[in-house]
């Protein structure tokens, strides 16, 4: 069965500090991935998918990146974090029409 | 813009009863329409999806489809506390390979014992 990973759990990081938050899919081959952000108070918005190795697309111009250097592996970055970036990151993977299936999350806290 | 509107809650309801859960999307191009549950501080979780015009049911759950209307709605039979969550409705659009959902901002639930 397909499972998906997330790490860290939660993150607390000082502004202007980088950022990695890593995202893996055991299970399945060639998956959509996704990197959703979610604030407080806020929906989920979608700042990056993946249809493929080193196929990045951009949502929401902002101060973050995304990675994709393996077929199941997706990872988010920031080089300078700032406040507005804390959050509930999420990543999800899916197949065609399927809907998605997210890991458990990384809350970060930008102090 | 795409765009998925929830009704805004909270909404309450006591063990046993119906809650109706309901959304609207703005894209007629949209085609598949999903539900999720997301307890408080964990990662939304899929219960429902729909993909034609009317009724769908799993156990408790059935998600209802009006694509002329542009309307998703979710029933609870039989509430539950362990239902108490926030409900998310999301809609599906395809471009090319890639499969991506738009969400609403979430209804939270609350079921009294």
């Amino acid at each position: 069965s397909q499972t998906i990973h997330q790490w860290p759990a939660t993150l607390v990081q000082p502004v202007g500090s980088p950022l990695s938050l890593e995202c893996t899919v055991e299970g399945t081959s060639n998956p959509n991935l996704y990197w959703y952000r979610q604030a407080a108070g806020r929906g989920l918005q979608l700042l990056f998918y993946s249809v493929g190795i080193g196929q990045i697309s951009s949502e929401v111009p902002q101060n973050l990146s995304a990675s994709r250097p393996q077929d199941r592996q997706f990872i988010l970055s920031s080089k300078k974090l700032l406040l507005s970036d804390s959050g509930f990151y999420l990543c999800a993977w899916n197949h065609g029409a399927s809907g998605y299936t997210f890991g458990s999350g990384t809350r970060l806290t930008v102090v | 813009q795409k765009e998925v509107e929830q009704n805004s809650g909270p909404l309450s309801v006591p063990e046993g009863a119906i809650a109706s859960l309901n959304c609207t999307y703005s894209d007629r191009g949209s085609q598949s329409f999903f539900w999720y549950r997301q307890y408080s501080g964990k990662s939304p979780e899929l219960i429902m999806s729909i993909y034609s015009n009317g009724d769908k049911e799993d156990g408790r759950f059935t998600a209802q489809l009006n694509k002329a209307s542009q309307y998703v709605s979710l029933l609870i039979r039989d509430s539950q506390p362990s239902d108490s969550a926030t409900y998310l409705c999301a809609a599906l659009n395809s471009g090319g390979s890639n499969y991506k959902l738009t969400f609403g901002k979430g209804t939270l639930l609350t079921v009294n014992p």
